[in-house]
């Protein structure tokens, strides 16, 4: 119920190209779906979060689709870029609290 | 930029040894969280606090941790008697509110139990 499911674990894209991202949830509850960048040797850093109560976020190249009925979102990366690769974390968490439950991440690599 | 610093970028220990792991927030910022990350697993929650109590606490979270803002720049996590398990990267993370705000993160500390 807590859990949130990622995949794939790791993609291959080509420069220019689309990346995908899924996450699947179960619990209702979850009002809050952020989407984490990481670098090597880094922290994660927010990269763009979105709220059940719309559809879709775009924000540049950077793009959040979410399906309340099936419970799913997505991350979707257009005009991927070498400088786009890292590894990436869906999370949720719910009303009333701070604690963000993390997805397994994906690694991406852009290729020029 | 404001950052989230942590400090040491790695830690090495024997277990059953004492560990502190620190983390300076950003400034203005006043509710504050460790994660932790084992190898080649999620990042998982540890605790949540402001000002001054946990406000959360996971279940991995247990008499075996503690957490304490010392003073007013510095927040950090004790593990009293390490094991093996607790090798991990542990990140602090600081936001300026509550209410699923953005969480900063620091850039962790490779903890390594031997």
């Amino acid at each position: 119920q807590q859990q949130v499911k990622q995949s794939p674990q790791s993609l291959i894209v080509q420069k220019g190209g689309i990346s995908i991202i899924n996450c699947a949830y179960e619990n209702t509850a979850f009002d809050y779906f952020p989407w984490y960048q990481q670098f090597p040797g880094k922290g994660p850093a927010l990269l763009i979060a979105i709220r059940p109560d719309v559809s879709e976020k775009k924000e540049g190249r950077f793009t959040i689709s979410f399906n309340k009925s099936a419970k799913q979102f997505s991350l979707h990366i257009m005009d991927s870029q070498p400088g786009d690769s890292a590894t990436y974390f869906c999370a949720a968490s719910r009303v009333g609290t701070d604690k963000l439950i993390f997805g397994t991440g994906t690694r991406l690599q852009v290729f020029p | 930029e404001p950052e989230v610093t942590q400090t040491p970028s790695h830690q090495v220990t024997q277990m059953g040894q004492e560990v502190i792991l620190r983390c300076v927030p950003i400034s203005n910022h006043l509710y504050f969280y460790w994660y932790r990350q084992i190898l080649g697993q999620k990042v998982e929650f540890l605790v949540s606090f402001y000002n001054n109590e946990i406000s959360e606490k996971s279940e991995i979270f247990d008499d075996q941790f503690s957490v304490e803002r010392p003073d007013g720049s510095n927040f950090t996590l004790k593990i009293r008697s390490t094991k093996l398990e607790d090798s991990a990267m542990y990140f602090c993370a600081s936001s300026e509110a509550a209410g699923q705000a953005e969480q900063f993160f620091g850039p962790g500390t490779r903890l390594t139990v031997l």
